[in-house]
């Protein structure tokens, strides 16, 4: 089974409108971290936002919130109040530290575009 | 959170030759890990790299094609050995973020900026 899923290959958003960018997981680890990363034509991998796996409360950075449902083992990206610079490649990533191995799997992607 | 500096930023290679791909780190890290990003797709883990000890390899990659020196806690290297088109990438390097405590705390993962690589 993928252990990220992320069934948007696009999506589009109105300048200033805000975005919600799909993201499930699946794992056995009770110590997991969910990140989501943004990448730009320019190929960097820019770190967005954090959820833990017990953390009580969804993270939330500027205009980037993270709606965290457990149970459902979803983490979908709110992007708030879009702007043109947002329109690239966003990766949501999973940590299983108790794996052992400390590194980050990928779901394939979405891209957004903000339309003017 | 840690600064990575990669190079090359992009290189065009024949067939068949060798490119080594260098990431410094400007601070110690226990782990560095590779990862290759072929077009259109999503970031796959190559191997990781603890100093002074084999790199780790994942499922699909071996030591002959990808060999990585890791000679001390800020440096790596990754080489793509005999390349194909098949080849032609994005590598990235990637280390984990430190364990910080409380408000202080960082828990994102630092890449470098990537090697465009295309084989001819």
């Amino acid at each position: 089974a993928q252990k990220i899923t992320q069934t948007q290959p696009g999506m589009f958003v109105q300048e200033k409108e805000a975005v919600t960018l799909d993201c499930t997981y699946d794992t056995s680890d009770p110590s997991y971290g969910l990140f989501w990363y943004k990448q730009p034509s320019s190929g960097e991998m820019i770190f967005l936002i954090y959820q833990g796996s017990y953390d009580q409360q969804n993270a939330t950075e500027g205009r980037y919130s993270l709606n965290f449902q457990k149970a459902r083992k979803s983490a979908n990206l709110v992007i708030s109040a879009s702007q043109l610079g947002d329109s690239a490649m966003y990766f949501c990533a999973m940590r299983e530290p108790l794996t052992g191995a400390n590194n980050l799997f990928f779901g394939t992607g979405t891209r957004l575009t903000v339309i003017p | 959170s840690a600064v990575i500096s990669q190079k090359p930023s992009r290189d065009i290679c024949q067939r068949g030759t060798s490119l080594t791909i260098q990431c410094q780190v400007d601070s110690q890290v226990t782990m560095m890990f590779w990862y290759r990003q072929q077009p259109g797709q999503s970031l796959t883990l190559i191997a990781t790299a603890n100093q002074g000890s084999e790199a780790t390899y994942e499922s699909g990659f071996v030591i002959d094609k990808f060999p990585i020196s890791r000679p001390n806690l800020t440096f790596s290297t990754l080489t793509v050995s005999n390349m194909s088109p098949e080849d032609s990438s994005i590598y990235l390097c990637s280390v984990d973020p430190p364990l910080l405590q409380g408000a202080n705390r960082d828990y994102g993962y630092t890449f470098g900026s990537g090697t465009r690589l295309t084989v001819v």
